[in-house]
This record gives structure tokens, C-alpha cells and sequence, in this order.
């Protein structure tokens, strides 16, 4: 069946501007995860929604991160005033509830 | 201070013997434990799980194995293929560990090469 979906697959942009990067989970998941993963790091959580509970936003960097998810299903990570310090690979990730995480293949942010 | 440690940045080994890959943790709330791998320019794909409750889990060549009073797991590879070669993430949740429920907690990675 049809995995995590992430677009784009990579984006170049400059400093300052916004960037939005989205997620298609796999159909029925009810947990979908944010990370990022700079240069030589593991991957760091950043924003998590289950179900229509309230996201938790405690790993997000700076509130220049947001993110949402509409319907329960897609969600749309959005990095506002973009500075280099935000180029990573942002993963998203399903899951049925609690369960084992589904990883996207990830967009590639360069912030030039 | 990293939750979970992964000590070796790399581990090189030959076809056909195992690969031991070894990760630390610290927070004893944690309660579930999992490794991924990953090929270049591609997510994490989800390889095996341990609870707390076991201190062994076994599928096919892989094998985790859990000490929570060392708060240590490690990861067999048996026997080493080279399609194996890869960078494999420890991952840790548990509830109430003092972070988000259900969010996993990463190691930096071992990077595995497999020789023929």
C-alpha cells in the first residue's frame, strides 16, 4: 500500500523567505509526527498531532515553526523568515496511535 | 543532554559474520525501544521493537536485545549482508518520560558497511 508521501522532495531557498513543506500520511493513521535531521545529527522531534487532540508544539525551534493538519490527514509544516540554521531534512511520520512510526522520505531544505 | 547515545559513529564488518550495534539511554521512563535504518536520501524504515517488559526480540537475522538495569540495547545482525550497509537509528518513547507521548527520541546513528 501507498507509504508516508512528502512534497517537495527538495526546495532551495534564501534566507528570509517562507518555505512550506507538506505530508501525505498513510490513509487511517491517527498520529502524525514532524522531525528534522541537520547535518551529522540524529533526528530531532519537532511536532506531533493525534487524532483532533491539540498538537504538541514542544519541539518546534522557534515560533517562526508552525504546523498544521487538516482534516486529520494532511499536514503542512511552514518555516517562516527562513535563516541557514533551518537546513536539515524535515521527515514526517504516521502511525495508528502509540504504534511503530512510518517515516516519509523526507524534504530536503537548503537555505541558501 | 542526549537521551540516547550511540556511541559508534560507524561500524565496518564482514559478509557472512554479525553486526553488534549499541545504544545507551538514559531516562529510565523510557519504555519502548526501536531501531530504523536508513539508505541515503531516504526516510527511516522501521526494522525491530523491544518493550521494557522483554529483554529479547527476535526477527529473522535481526535480534534486539534489551538490559534495562545497564539501560543498554544493541542490535544483532546475523548473518551481515552487504545489502545491509546502512546508517541505523535507536529510537526510545515511553509515557510520561517527560516528553511528548508517543514522540520517539533519536540517537545520532551508526553508519554500518558490510564487506564482501
Amino acid at each position: 500500500g501507498a507509504g508516508v508521501s512528502q512534497s517537495p522532495s527538495n526546495k532551495v531557498t534564501e534566507k528570509g523567505k517562507d518555505v512550506e513543506l507538506r505530508c501525505d500520511p498513510i490513509s487511517g493513521h491517527t498520529a502524525l509526527y514532524w522531525y528534522r535531521q541537520s547535518l551529522g545529527q540524529g533526528l530531532e522531534f519537532l511536532i506531533y498531532f493525534q487524532g483532533n487532540s491539540a498538537p504538541d508544539k514542544s519541539g518546534l525551534p522557534s515560533d517562526r515553526f508552525s504546523a498544521e493538519r487538516t482534516g486529520g490527514s494532511v499536514s503542512t509544516l511552514t518555516i517562516q523568515r527562513t535563516q541557514q540554521e533551518d537546513s536539515a531534512v524535515y521527515l514526517c511520520a504516521s502511525s495508528p496511535m502509540w504504534e511503530t512510526q512510518y517515516f516519509g522520505p523526507g524534504t530536503r531544505l537548503l537555505v541558501l | 543532554d542526549q537521551q540516547v547515545k550511540q556511541n559508534s559513529p560507524s561500524l565496518s564488518v564482514q559478509e557472512g559474520r554479525i553486526s553488534i550495534l549499541n545504544c545507551d539511554y538514559t531516562n529510565s521512563m523510557f519504555d519502548y525501544f526501536l531501531w530504523y535504518k536508513k539508505y541515503p536520501a531516504e526516510g527511516p524504515t522501521f526494522l525491530i521493537s523491544i518493550s521494557s517488559i522483554k529483554d529479547k526480540n527476535e526477527d529473522g537475522r535481526f535480534t534486539v536485545f534489551l538490559n534495562k538495569s545497564a539501560k543498554h540495547l544493541s542490535l544483532h545482525i546475523v548473518p551481515s549482508q552487504p545489502g545491509d550497509s546502512a546508517v541505523y537509528f535507536c529510537a526510545a518513547s515511553g509515557w510520561n518520560y517527560g516528553g511528548s507521548q508517543g514522540n520517539l527520541i533519536f540517537g545520532k546513528g551508526t553508519k554500518l558497511s558490510v564487506k564482501p
